[in-house]
Parts: structure tokens; sequence; C-alpha cells
């Protein structure tokens, strides 16, 4: 499996905008880029997740570079409740689709 | 959310028992999953299943069992339980109709193996 690179801790002030880097630079064509994050004492949650173009939804937004070797993941207005590690996931099209491979994952931290 | 619950939340057991953990889903999903979790791994797939009486291994799958007899339920037992199986599990669902789809996470059970 293509291997994530993220950065161990971020920090963010409340109601400021946050961009959390993922570096994929083995990406294959057809690996897709999900986003997970999972807040304190609770199970994962899916964020978004795109494969070349860049997506929007009601949670975040995700920057794809153009050569798709790194992706932001941008949370346009940070809150206390958005304090949580993300986790950048690279799912391949066929074969092991159905798997999630986590890795470290970025610990953010929101300041009031 | 997806309607996901795992039972217990919490459980405290002795080395050398055997410890069965439920996940349980509300949403007619076909694919469920279990992960464990613990300081310095992140989550890791131990099994999951395709459908009722279909399950396939993970990566970390050694010592532990699962069933599944209804769509509903995904049963995860540890045969005889060790202190490295100390950790906390989630279940997860995903429809099963396409490849990139959401996985929705449960709320985790707590296990301490003694």
């Amino acid at each position: 499996d293509a291997k994530t690179t993220q950065p161990n801790s971020m920090e963010s002030n409340e109601e400021e905008p946050v961009h959390l880097p993922c570096n994929h630079s083995t990406i294959s064509g057809t690996d897709y880029i999900h986003w997970y994050r999972q807040l304190p004492s609770q199970g994962p949650e899916y964020v978004i997740h795109g494969l070349t173009s860049n997506v929007n939804n009601r949670m975040a937004s995700l920057a794809i570079a153009e050569d798709r070797k790194s992706s932001t993941l941008i949370l346009h207005r940070a809150t206390l409740r958005d304090a949580a590690v993300y986790y950048c996931i690279l799912r391949a099209l066929r074969g092991s689709n159905y798997k999630l491979t986590f890795g470290k994952g970025t610990l953010l931290t929101v300041n009031p | 959310d997806a309607g996901i619950t795992q039972s217990p939340r919490h459980k405290v057991t002795e080395t050398g028992t055997p410890v069965t953990l439920r996940c349980h889903q509300t949403e007619n999903h076909r694919y469920m999953y279990w992960y464990r979790q613990d300081p310095g791994h992140g989550l890791r797939l131990i099994h999951y299943s395709y459908g009722v009486k279909d399950t396939d291994k993970g990566e970390v799958s050694d010592g532990y069992s699962v069933s599944r007899s209804k769509t509903e339920d995904f049963l995860l037992t540890l045969e005889s339980a060790t202190s490295s199986q100390t950790s906390v599990y989630f279940c997860a669902t995903s429809p099963g109709t396409s490849g990139q789809e959401t996985q929705y996470f449960g709320p985790g059970t707590r296990l301490l193996v003694l």
C-alpha cells in the first residue's frame, strides 16, 4: 500500500482556518485520498475523500496537488469540537478496497 | 450516523479466559469490520465480513476469531485472552455497494486483560 506522511501535531486558534497537510509521493493513479478524524474517546468518523479534483462538503475542503503527491485538508473555521486526530488514508480503486490503513495521523489542538 | 452499538463498552478479564465482543448495526450494511487501536500503532484491521457467514482475516488476526450469523451482528472472540490483547476494539460497517464508500465506526470497547 502507498504510504502517507503527516505531521504528528498541529495547533490552531478557534475560528481560524486550519490546513492539515498529507504527503503521498508513491500514490498510484487509481488511489483515492480519504480523510477520517477521531475525536477523543470516540471511533473514527469520515471527513472527506477525493481523487483528483478539489472537493468540498459541509465539514471541510480537500485540496489535491496537481501531481497528486500531496493533499491538504482545510477546516475553514476551526472550533473546539474539531480537536481530534486527523488521518489521511489512501484507498485503492480495486483489490483490497475494503481496507482502511490508518497511520498515526495528526493531532490537532484548537485553542480558545 | 450509522446505528452501530458495541457491547460491552468496558471489560476486565483474566489471562486465559474466553472473551466475546459484540457489534450490532441497524443499517443493513453488508460489510462489517473489527479493528484494534493501540498506542503507537493506530487502528489495525483484525477481521472483516462481506456477508452473512462470509469472513476474512485482516492484518492482525492471530488469536481472534469472528462469526456473522445475521446481517446485523458481528462477533469477535478471543479464545484465550492474553495481556497483548489489551486494547480498544472498534467495530465498523460499510454498505458494500462501492469501493470507496465510507466506513462507519462504533463507539469502541475497552478491554483490559490482567
